[in-house]
């Protein structure tokens, strides 16, 4: 049951360059969306959100886009840094009473110097 | 900064034994949750804790799991008897509200043999 789905596994983007990674959600219910940094042996952290009423939101080098029609978000990175060589989790929840996060499956992205 | 914390980092265990899995969550916090993420998969929720009983869990949080919150700042998972697919690490969350986003811990890597 693939509610969230990151269909790139990995990308490889150069330094200074924009990466853009992707994420697809299939319930509709889902109305606030995060997307998550993750180093290895590390948990994940917060990078940025947004609500199903923006259909952009950006902090410093980091914008989210949805498109609520299509299903579909987006994170961009611009400039990117060789930090921000990680993997990212698009995660996403709706009003269902706990609030729980359903994770898509990451992309690993590579900054290469 | 406040964060969530984990013990053990790592745990290496046979096969049926039991292990508890600690961590404290961010002090003004009220919902807690467990997630785990099997080596190269996504992070998949367990269980989510709030006013002192479970709220929902996951297909996986079976008969063998359980969760505590014992002294109002810990909160432990606690695995009956290991199943080698249990291998994985588990991450505790926490979250002040009832939307926004979550605090993950560092994880603690779970190893049955």
């Amino acid at each position: 049951d693939q509610q969230v789905k990151q269909n790139s596994p990995s990308l490889s983007v150069q330094e200074g360059r924009i990466s853009i990674l992707n994420c697809d959600y299939t319930n509709s219910m889902f109305d606030y969306f995060l997307w998550y940094k993750k180093y290895p042996a590390e948990g994940p952290t917060f990078l940025i959100s947004i609500s199903s009423i923006k259909d952009k939101n950006e902090d410093g080098r980091f914008t989210v886009f949805l498109n609520k029609s299509a299903k579909h978000l987006s994170l961009h990175i611009v400039p990117s840094q060789p930090g921000d060589s990680a993997v990212y989790f698009c995660a996403a929840t709706g009003s269902f009473g706990n609030e729980k996060l359903t994770f898509g499956t990451g992309t690993r992205l590579t900054i290469i110097p | 900064e406040p964060e969530v914390t984990q013990t053990p980092s790592h745990q290496v265990t046979q096969m049926g034994q039991e292990v508890i899995l600690r961590c404290v969550p961010i002090s003004n916090h009220l919902y807690f949750y467990w997630y785990r993420q099997i080596l190269g998969q996504k992070v998949e929720f367990l269980v989510s804790f709030y006013n002192n009983e479970i709220s929902e869990k996951s297909e996986i949080f079976d008969d063998q799991f359980s969760v505590e919150r014992p002294d109002g700042s810990n909160f432990t998972l606690k695995i009956r008897s290991t199943k080698l697919e249990d291998s994985a690490m588990y991450f505790c969350a926490s979250r002040y509200r009832d939307r926004g986003e979550l605090f993950f811990g560092e994880g603690s890597r779970l190893t049955v043999l």
